[in-house]
């Protein structure tokens, strides 16, 4: 069964640092997204991505982050100078045609910043 | 946006239990999810609803457009359905809107 792959599954990263979550969509979807979910905290939306840019953004999504789909299998989340508070798991999903159509996750990226 | 309101935030029951959680939302959707998550933290999509009710396995979901709600139900509950089950809506709108998520329902179930 096709899946997202996130790697890496955990990351461990000193304040002020740049981190590069990658992720590997299914290969015939569209509609690209990351989520995070602080320990504790309900999943939040960040950014979603269709036809090479950015569609919508969350008001977490600021300048400090940016996605990239570099060579048309890899989606990646980029942030520039990590913070404590980003520490959270770091979801991507995609979904096939239309965004209304079922949502396949990753299995996420455990970012520590410390 | 509006918020997703889950019911309840916790639930422990027996093995063999049906099982019912609620999801609810304010403003009219264009699509709704029920995703479970495990322990280990990964998420898996169980259905996706825009209208009436679909089953999978033991799984039941369902959805009221006029009354903004949505139930999961869970037959003959067993062991391994022990995880947090979230509700997720998408909003109508433009271009690829993400997911406005509910903050889960703890299900443990004990044998």
């Amino acid at each position: 069964e096709p899946e997202v792959t996130q790697t890496p599954s955990h990351q461990v990263t000193q304040m002020g640092q740049e981190v590069i979550l990658r992720c590997v969509p299914i290969s015939n979807h569209l509609y690209f997204y990351w989520y995070r979910q602080i320990l504790g905290q309900k999943v939040e939306f960040l950014v979603s991505f269709y036809n090479n840019e950015i569609s919508e953004k969350s008001e977490i999504f600021d300048d400090q982050f940016s996605v990239e789909r570099p060579d048309g299998s890899n989606f990646t989340l980029k942030i520039r100078s990590t913070k404590l508070e980003d520490s959270a798991m770091y979801f991507c999903a995609s979904s096939g045609g239309t965004p209304n159509t079922e949502a396949f996750f990753g299995q996420g990226t455990r970012l520590t910043v410390v | 946006k509006n918020e997703v309101e889950q019911s309840p935030q916790n639930l422990t029951a027996q093995e063999g239990e049906f099982i019912t959680i609620n999801c609810s939302y304010s403003v009219g959707i264009s699509a709704l999810h029920w995703l479970q998550q495990h322990p280990g933290g990964g998420i898996v999509s169980l259905f996706m609803l825009s209208s009436g009710k679909k089953k999978h396995g033991r799984l039941i979901a369902t959805i009221n457009i006029q009354e903004k709600h949505s139930s999961l139900h869970i037959t003959a509950s067993h062991p391994r359905d022990s995880a947090v089950y979230i509700c997720a809506v998408r909003y109508p709108g433009g271009g690829a809107d993400g997911l406005t998520f509910g903050k889960g329902t703890h299900l443990i179930i004990q044998p």
